[in-house]
């Protein structure tokens, strides 16, 4: 079966630093992955998926299938990007999540 | 579009109770989704659907039932609430239902507290 880690509940940086958001999979298929984002008060949506490779408000993920990794970074991190942060792996129909981590950007 | 839309926001439940939670949408999606967000275990799929006519069991299914007699409708049943149900539910919902999901992000909706005593 597919699992999702994401090991940090709680992250906070300070704005402007760099941010790293941790996710690692198991699974014995070709991943699909995503992550996924929730702002205060707003819906959960989503953030990025690895197949599309882009950059959305400054953040990047990079599929890495030797470490089975999928973490999501942003070079300089600003206070808007506090928020919880899901990964996803989708296997067939199914989406699985994360445990999520919520982000506090700090002034 | 008013996208996915859930009814009620909070709802407050006695053990043994039933209700059901509704779940629509109005952008033709053939797939959609009930999830369960719970402190600490992120969120986990209780049932979904490829179309009308057409469900499925998630991770977490047991206490709950789902049919999908329209593509716009996707109700979640509780037939005897349980305070191991209290929790934030979400719909979900995306155009495609294949493999290749690049043009199919899930829409989700705004959530149900449910809280069961």
């Amino acid at each position: 079966a597919q699992r999702v880690t994401q090991p940090e509940k709680l992250l906070s940086v300070f704005k402007g630093a760099p941010v790293e958001l941790k996710c690692n999979y198991s699974y014995s298929g070709s991943p699909e992955l995503f992550w996924y984002v929730q702002y205060s008060r707003q819906r959960l949506q989503l953030l990025l998926r690895h197949i599309s490779r882009e950059s959305i408000k400054g953040f990047t993920a990079d599929l890495n299938k030797g470490e089975t990794s999928f973490h999501l970074k942003k070079p300089f991190a600003q206070e808007e990007d506090s928020a919880m942060y899901y990964c996803a792996l989708r296997r067939e129909r199914q989406l699985t999540f994360g445990s999520g981590t919520q982000l506090t950007v700090l002034p | 579009n008013a996208g996915v839309t859930q009814t009620p926001k909070f709802q407050v439940l006695k053990t043994g109770q039933s209700m059901t939670l509704q779940c629509a949408q109005d952008m033709n999606h053939e797939y959609m989704s009930w999830y369960r967000q719970d402190p600490g275990m992120g969120l986990r799929l209780i049932h979904y659907s490829v179309g009308a006519g057409i469900t499925d069991q998630g991770e977490v299914p047991n206490g709950y039932n789902v049919s999908r007699s329209t593509t716009e409708d996707f109700p979640l049943r509780l037939l005897s609430a349980a305070p191991s149900q209290t929790s934030v539910y979400f719909c979900a919902s995306s155009y495609r239902t294949d493999q290749s999901s690049y043009n199919s992000p899930l829409h989700f909706g705004n959530g149900t507290r449910l809280t069961v005593t």
